[in-house]
């Protein structure tokens, strides 16, 4: 696609039970963030994946909290035993380079109940 | 810690008129910022990229400028419309190495333009 694809649009979970999001950047972005953005409240940064560098998981709230980016490309935000705190939408963009604009997808809308 | 804030958080406008959001950080050794313009329930849309060695950029009716010295950026709408209408981000990219390319936020400014 020509744009950020995320996956699901909406996910509702109970509380305790484990989630995954999708992010499939943009084709051959090598750059590529998540971020969580919670109801009334800014974007807050989670992780970061840049080539085959190392990522940047300075962001990440808990060891609940992964991520992992398969071949350069696609990549999977894991929540394990979810909390209600973690209710918000998760944001994910890619860039071409390290520091050029940035591209984000729609989001997931996590609700845990 | 940089810290990215924007003024006013809400502004509500009459259709036609020009107005300015605006965008300071607290950290000026930027490599560049960024404008997004967020609709309810939706991802964020790029409206401008500039780097740290411009002065402004323009895309359409829209006109973002940089003052990386005093930590000020502004992105001035032109002739507003109600499909202007939406919560506009600042957001700033340290030249910190080891900050990697994360982006700051600021909380946004949200625009109602009135028909």
């Amino acid at each position: 696609g020509a744009g950020v694809s995320q996956s699901p649009s909406n996910k509702v979970t109970e509380k305790g039970k484990d989630v995954e999001l999708r992010c499939d950047p943009i084709s051959g972005h090598t750059a590529l963030y998540w971020y969580r953005q919670s109801l009334g409240q800014g974007l807050e940064f989670l992780i970061y994946f840049q080539g085959n560098s190392a990522p940047d998981k300075s962001g990440l709230p808990s060891d609940r909290f992964s991520a992992e980016r398969t071949g350069g490309s696609v990549s999977t935000l894991t929540i394990q035993r979810t909390q209600q705190e973690d209710s918000a939408v998760y944001l994910c963009a890619s860039s071409l380079q390290v520091n050029t604009e940035a591209f984000f997808g729609q989001g997931t809308r996590l609700t845990v109940v | 810690k940089q810290e990215v804030t924007q003024i006013p958080a809400a502004l509500s406008v009459p259709e036609g008129e020009n107005l300015v959001l605006n965008c300071s950080f607290t950290d000026s050794a930027i490599y560049n910022l960024q404008w997004f313009r967020q609709d309810p329930g939706k991802g964020l849309t790029s409206l401008l990229l500039i780097q740290s060695s411009q002065r402004e950029q323009t895309s359409g009716r829209l006109n973002a400028s940089l003052d990386k010295s005093s930590g000020r950026s502004t992105l001035y709408i032109a002739a507003s419309q109600p499909g202007d209408s939406a919560t506009y981000l600042c957001a700033v990219r340290l030249r910190e190495e080891t900050s990697g390319s994360r982006l700051t936020f600021g909380e946004g400014t949200q625009l109602t333009v009135n028909p």
